[in-house]
């Protein structure tokens, strides 16, 4: 069965610096990963998706993730974050044809 | 276009109490979902709609859960004799097809809670 982790449920950091969001998956068949992110009373919006092709995934708003298959991770990286990055990330994978699993999300502060 | 709606955003029932969450997905869009979203829990799947048929339920969490859609658009998810477990916020989201590798678009939610 198909599942994601989530480690760091909250991760703080300084505007500019750089950021990594762990996301580890468990699946036995072929794996396509999804990052969404959720501001502050919103709905969850697509940052990004692997399907096939190139590990390296880029996305909206400057966020790129790396498919590595034999760690089985897909951590979402920012060079240089800004204070409206601050929301809630959450990494999903497929379960089935339709059903996503989604982690338990991780909370990304940016401090001034 | 337009994106997901949902009514209310925010709802305060009594233990007891019936309530109706709507969602107005995307025109166009064939696959419909809920989703539960609970402090710490991320987000947990209800339910699946592909037109006005839900062949999957599984994820209702007892049967005082029911959802239904009707004319292949709009749908409600209404829970009976509400209890303090059910205060979360309940998403809504819309797909072209149920396919994994269809993106889901989201609702703003609806935050239920029950006193």
């Amino acid at each position: 069965a198909q599942s994601v982790t989530q480690l760091d449920s909250q991760v703080p950091v300084f505007e500019e610096a750089p950021v990594e969001l762990r996301c580890n998956y468990s699946s036995s068949v072929s794996v396509y990963l999804f990052w969404y992110v959720q501001y502050p009373n919103q709905g969850l919006q697509l940052l990004l998706k692997y399907l096939s092709g190139s590990t390296l995934v880029k996305g909206i708003n400057g966020f790129e993730a790396e498919f590595n298959k034999s760690q089985t991770s897909f951590h979402l990286r920012k060079p240089s974050v800004h204070i409206s990055d601050t929301a809630e990330y959450f990494c999903a994978v497929p379960s089935g044809t339709y059903k996503y699993i989604f982690g338990t999300g991780t909370r990304l502060k940016v401090l001034a | 276009g337009a994106g997901v709606s949902q009514s209310p955003s925010n709802k305060v029932t009594e233990k007891g109490k019936d309530v109706e969450l709507r969602c107005d997905p995307i025109s166009g869009h064939t696959a419909l979902y809920w989703y539960r979203q609970s402090l710490g829990q991320g987000l947990e799947f209800l339910i699946y709609f592909q037109g006005n048929s839900a062949p999957d339920k599984s994820g209702l969490p007892s049967d005082r859960f029911s959802a239904e859609r009707t004319g292949g658009s709009v749908s409600t998810l209404t829970i009976q004799r509400t209890q303090q477990e059910d205060s979360a916020v309940y998403l809504c989201a819309s797909s072209f097809s149920g396919g994994e590798i269809y993106e889901q678009y989201f609702g703003p939610g609806t935050r239920l809670t029950v006193t």
